[in-house]
């Protein structure tokens, strides 16, 4: 069974700090990642995807792929409290063409 | 990108009632999909919602419980019956132009069965 792991923390880490989540997959025919945001009580909205080994910037956010080690994690540099949320990691592989998802990290970004 | 649309947003049900949650995209998507996320759970897929044919269901969950419609590209609908306290939960509709790419969440459905 195809499966996505991330430790549920709570993560902590003071603010201006860099958060690091990470993220394993079982299913080495994963070609493409997906970091969401998730607030209390909101729906998940997409931060960042990755497809390629390696790391992909976009702000303050980092996404690194090492498909050979089946790991994906995401960085957040300069962590603001309004970064507090749950993170969820999700890739592509169902057999429907849906996204599995890992049970998400809560960060906590302490002022 | 696609914005969609659910409703209603949240609801308090009876045991044994059912619920029907309406989902509406505002472009046309290869693939919609109804997930489950339990309270301080990740998300589960319920099924595949199929355009005029019937869902594809994952394990641990059938039609007569979870009953779906899809009868065009952008709209979709999901049936809790005979709802039961452990039917507590947040649905989630969410769509995807397929091939493995991003999914749009919908707003969510927040069902509380007493």
């Amino acid at each position: 069974q195809k499966e996505v792991e991330q430790n549920s923390g709570p993560l902590s880490v003071p603010e201006g700090a860099i958060a690091s989540l990470n993220c394993t997959y079982s299913d080495r025919g994963s070609q493409s990642f997906f970091w969401y945001r998730q607030y209390s009580g909101k729906s998940p909205e997409l931060i960042m995807f990755i497809y390629s080994n390696g790391d992909k910037e976009d702000g303050r956010f980092t996404a690194q792929l090492n498909k050979a080690s089946q790991y994906v994690s995401l960085l957040i540099r300069d962590s603001q409290p309004s970064d507090s949320a749950t993170y969820l990691c999700g890739g592509a592989g169902g057999s429907q063409g849906n996204l599995i998802f890992g049970k998400g990290t809560k960060l906590s970004v302490k002022p | 990108s696609a914005v969609i649309s659910q409703k209603p947003s949240r609801d308090i049900c009876q045991r044994g009632t059912s619920l029907t949650i309406q989902c509406q995209v505002d472009s046309q998507v290869t693939m919609m999909f109804w997930y489950r996320q339990q309270p301080g759970q990740s998300l589960t897929l319920i099924a595949t919602a199929n355009q005029g044919s019937e869902a594809t269901y994952e394990s641990g969950f059938v039609i007569d419980k979870f009953p779906i419609s899809r009868p065009n590209l952008t709209f979709s609908t999901l049936t809790v019956s005979n709802m039961s306290p452990e039917d507590s939960s947040i649905y989630l509709c969410s769509a995807s132009t397929g091939g493995g790419g991003e999914l749009f969440f919908g707003e969510g459905s927040r069902l509380t069965v007493l």
